[in-house]
């Protein structure tokens, strides 16, 4: 099946610093990537789609100058969370879309901002 | 109006039970349907992909109504180990719109 690995699983970073998260396809070409946030005991929340070449699309109250995506490659898609807060310690999680219009996740990134 | 409605939950059934999920979407234009397992501090996983035709994968049987715009996921002989989150997805178009999530407890 298809794989997507997500770099890095955890991270624990001051106030104020950038943190890239990289997510991966691995044995397939994604030219869709999407990008999600899910709180403690909450559901999935798409924050943006991100396709290669070009601008990603964000979902409503997603800041875009917040959350840098970059897809600049057919299996690689990256998100930088910028100035980090407390408020953006979350657990991150990508997808892709591969074959058969199935969606394969990569294993989150929990970022905890202290 | 949410693309895709799904019970919340909690539901906590006991071993060997019989569990049923159900979710609605609102978009006729949806071409595909999937029902995925979260695990606490996981990423979902695909459970299996949801045919008009109903498909079966040992103790899961997945069944979609176009007419009624609903999918279905029915547990048999629930396991210890089947306690998880369960979503519902539809794919329109470019966009996968995910359900918040049914929560299942199996209590021993």
């Amino acid at each position: 099946g298809a794989v997507v690995s997500q770099h890095p699983s955890r991270v624990i970073c001051k106030s104020g610093t950038s943190v890239k998260i990289e997510c991966r396809s691995l044995d397939f070409q994604a030219t869709t990537m999407f990008w999600y946030r899910q709180f403690p005991k909450k559901s999935l929340m798409l924050m943006a789609t991100s396709n290669e070449g070009s601008k990603a699309t964000y979902e409503q109250g997603v800041e875009k100058d917040k959350f840098l995506i970059n897809h600049a490659s057919l299996t690689l898609s990256t998100l930088t969370v910028t100035s980090a807060h407390p408020e953006d310690s979350s657990f991150y999680i990508c997808s892709a879309r591969g074959t058969a219009e199935k969606l394969f996740f990569g294993s989150g990134t929990q970022l905890s901002v202290l | 109006r949410k693309e895709v409605e799904q019970d919340p939950g909690p539901f906590n059934v006991p071993e060997g039970a019989t569990v049923a999920f159900n979710c609605t979407y609102s978009n006729s234009a949806s071409q595909s349907f999937f029902w995925y397992r979260q695990d606490c501090r996981k990423e979902p996983k695909l459970l299996m992909s949801v045919y008009s035709s109903g498909n079966e994968d040992g103790r899961f049987t997945a069944q979609l109504n176009r007419a009624s715009q609903y999918i279905s996921l029915l547990i048999r002989d629930s396991k210890l180990s089947d306690s998880a989150t369960y979503l519902c997805v539809a794919n329109t178009g470019n966009q996968f719109y995910f359900g918040t999530g049914t929560s299942l407890t199996v209590i021993p």
